[in-house]
């Protein structure tokens, strides 16, 4: 069974500051994406990462693949009250499914 | 473009009764997942389905079911409802078979068993 690991579960920071979402496995993955969902709403794709070593960004994210493809770590700079939300990694091994994290909730104050 | 439709938004049960849930694709979409989520688990896989076929299954009992029409839209069954089927039911749909496709989900069935 894979695994997908994502620390820190929960996230409550100020509006402004940065933080860093991790997600790790023991697996190598052939591509990560990431998602974040609103409460009461179904999640939403971010990026999808797929080579070893790659950075992605998405205006003030920051995402990076793992070189050897078994970790992803998701940055955000000057958080704001809109990033807040839960975000979800999820693997892709070849093995024909996805396989998500359990997601890090991240709570951005005024 | 519209995007993916499940059915009803939410539904109260009660233990032993059945449901059926109804997820609707983007239009040309031809696989569709469905998904259980729950604070304590996260999100677990329940099955995929592609041209009218279950191409995976997560691991699940048996009394959680699945099919697929011609059209793409798809329904999950769960029968003899337990007091732990109480989760967020997402199905996601995508062009082609799961893979490394990006995932389009839906707002979900919220799904109460009393």
């Amino acid at each position: 069974t894979q695994l997908l690991e994502q620390s820190p579960q929960f996230l409550s920071i100020q509006e402004g500051e940065n933080l860093t979402v991790y997600c790790n496995s023991s697996s190598v993955f052939s591509s990560l994406q990431w998602y974040r969902q609103e409460p009461g709403e179904g999640p939403v794709l971010l990026v999808t990462v797929v080579t070893g070593g790659e950075v992605k960004k998405l205006k003030r994210l920051t995402f990076q693949f793992g070189d050897a493809r078994k970790d992803s770590s998701l940055h955000i700079t000057a958080a704001q009250p809109g990033d807040t939300g839960l975000y979800l990694c999820a693997g892709y091994s070849g093995y024909s499914t996805l396989t998500f994290g359990k997601g890090t909730m991240l709570l951005v104050s005024p | 473009k519209a995007g993916v439709t499940q059915t009803p938004r939410y539904l109260i049960k009660t233990r032993g009764q059945q449901v059926t849930l109804s997820c609707s694709p983007i239009s040309g979409h031809r696989s569709v997942s469905w998904y259980q989520q729950t604070p304590g688990q996260g999100l677990q896989f329940l099955f995929e389905y592609f041209s009218e076929t279950q191409r995976n299954k997560g691991n699940f009992p048996g009394r959680f079911s699945g099919r697929q029409f011609s059209n793409s839209r798809s329904e999950m069954n769960v029968s003899t409802l337990e007091l732990g089927d109480s989760a967020l039911y997402l199905c996601a749909s995508s062009l082609n078979p799961m893979g490394n496709q990006p995932q389009h989900f839906g707002d979900g069935t919220r799904l109460s068993i009393l």
